[in-house]
Order: C-alpha cells, then structure tokens, then sequence
C-alpha cells in the first residue's frame, strides 16, 4: 500500500514552454503533498507544500508565478513550470503525506530544457 | 535556524559495517527519518524514531538520542546494491521534514 506516482516520468520541453507534472496518491487519500525539486548530486529541496482545496504553500525563493501548483482533489497535485528555462532542468520529485510521521514519494520526473 | 548535518561521503567494504551519524538542530521534533536514495531514483524509507533507542529492521538499524540532537544508521553485511545516499531527515513541529544534505555511501568489494 502507499504508492505515490509521477507523470510524466521523465520530460523534454523546449525553453519558453509550460509542462505539468503529475502527482497521484493511488491507494489512499493525502490532504498535503510536498513538491521537491534536487539538482544532480544535491539533496532534496522542498519547493511547496500543497493543500487539498486551497492554495500552497511556497517555501523562501521559490517564485510562485513559475511554478504553479494545484492541488484539486485528495489524491491529485500537480506542478506547472510556466516559461522553461534550462536552469529549470532538474529531477522534480513529489511526496504525499499518510499521517504526519509518514510521507511516501513518487519515483520522481527528470525535466530537461533545451 | 534549523540545520542537519551529516557526513558527505564514506567508503566501506563489503560484508563490513557502517554508521553514518546525523545531528541536528530544528525548532520542534515529531521524529527522525532515514531515506535511502540510489542514484536517479526518488528515496525510499528506511526507518522512522520518535523515542530514544535503537530500531532493529534486518540489516539496517536507526537509533536516536533526542537530548543530544543525535541519530546514526547502522548498515551491517554490507552489499555491493547499499551502494547510494543516505538522506537524514527531521519532521519539526509543523510535521514538515528538514533534510540532510545526505551522505554518499560507496561499497568496494
């Protein structure tokens, strides 16, 4: 139980172009989900955390405006990288909580921006 | 500020042990994670303590010391696949978790 999954797996988008990444709990409800974004051989860094039903929360330096998140029902969030850029490329990687002590994650999404 | 540090990197042999120590400092402390993470994949959980003590789950344990800041990851029989990083991680009082940078864990034969 507790599976989380990420799609597209792995995306190439050219720069100046929108992509959406999507998160699902498959076997249960999460009422948060974590988005993380981690740079090649850099640990995880949380970008937002959403909310079902309401807006997210964005952490210091992370532009709301670029990175839009939705988080529309208990077992669906998504990401959008609004205007692409190659510094935007990395391993985007989301996570849905169970309880508060427990927080599975998806297998991840490679962005690459060309 | 909240900080968790670990080491960056260790080398161990195979069949051998290892500890990979973590101390922390964050505002707030509802338990401490240990996430395995192979490289180009998402992590994987390891272990979860809330109380002092060890935890015991096969080759793997995790023991935690609160009033210290402490944490380590005991690795025993070592195989070539415990090969990745090894990410620390403490949820505070908001129940957000706070990561370690990880610690690159490389196995020689």
């Amino acid at each position: 139980g507790a599976v989380v999954s990420q799609h597209p797996s792995w995306v190439i988008c050219k720069s100046g172009t929108s992509v959406k990444i999507e998160c699902r709990s498959l076997d249960f409800q999460a009422t948060t989900m974590f988005w993380y974004r981690q740079f090649p051989k850099q640990s995880l860094m949380l970008m937002a955390t959403s909310n079902e039903g309401s807006k997210a929360t964005y952490e210091q330096g992370v532009e709301k405006d670029k990175f839009l998140i939705n988080h529309a029902s208990l077992t669906l969030s998504t990401l959008t990288v609004t205007s692409a850029h190659p510094e935007d490329s990395s391993f985007y990687i989301c996570s849905a909580r169970l309880r508060e002590y427990e927080q599975y994650f998806g297998p991840g999404t490679r962005l690459t921006v060309t | 500020g909240q900080n968790i540090d670990q080491p960056t990197e260790m080398t161990a042999t195979e069949g051998a042990i290892v500890q990979i120590n973590c101390t922390y400092q964050t505002s707030g402390f509802n338990g401490l994670f240990w996430y395995q993470q192979h490289a180009g994949e998402a992590p994987t959980f390891l272990s979860y303590n809330v109380l002092d003590g060890l935890e015991e789950k096969g080759r793997f344990s995790s023991f935690l010391s609160r009033s210290k800041g402490y944490s380590y990851l005991l690795l025993k029989e070592l195989q070539m696949k415990d090969s990745a990083s090894y990410l620390c991680a403490v949820s505070d009082s908001n129940y957000q978790l706070i990561w370690g940078a990880g610690t690159k864990l490389i196995i020689k034969p």
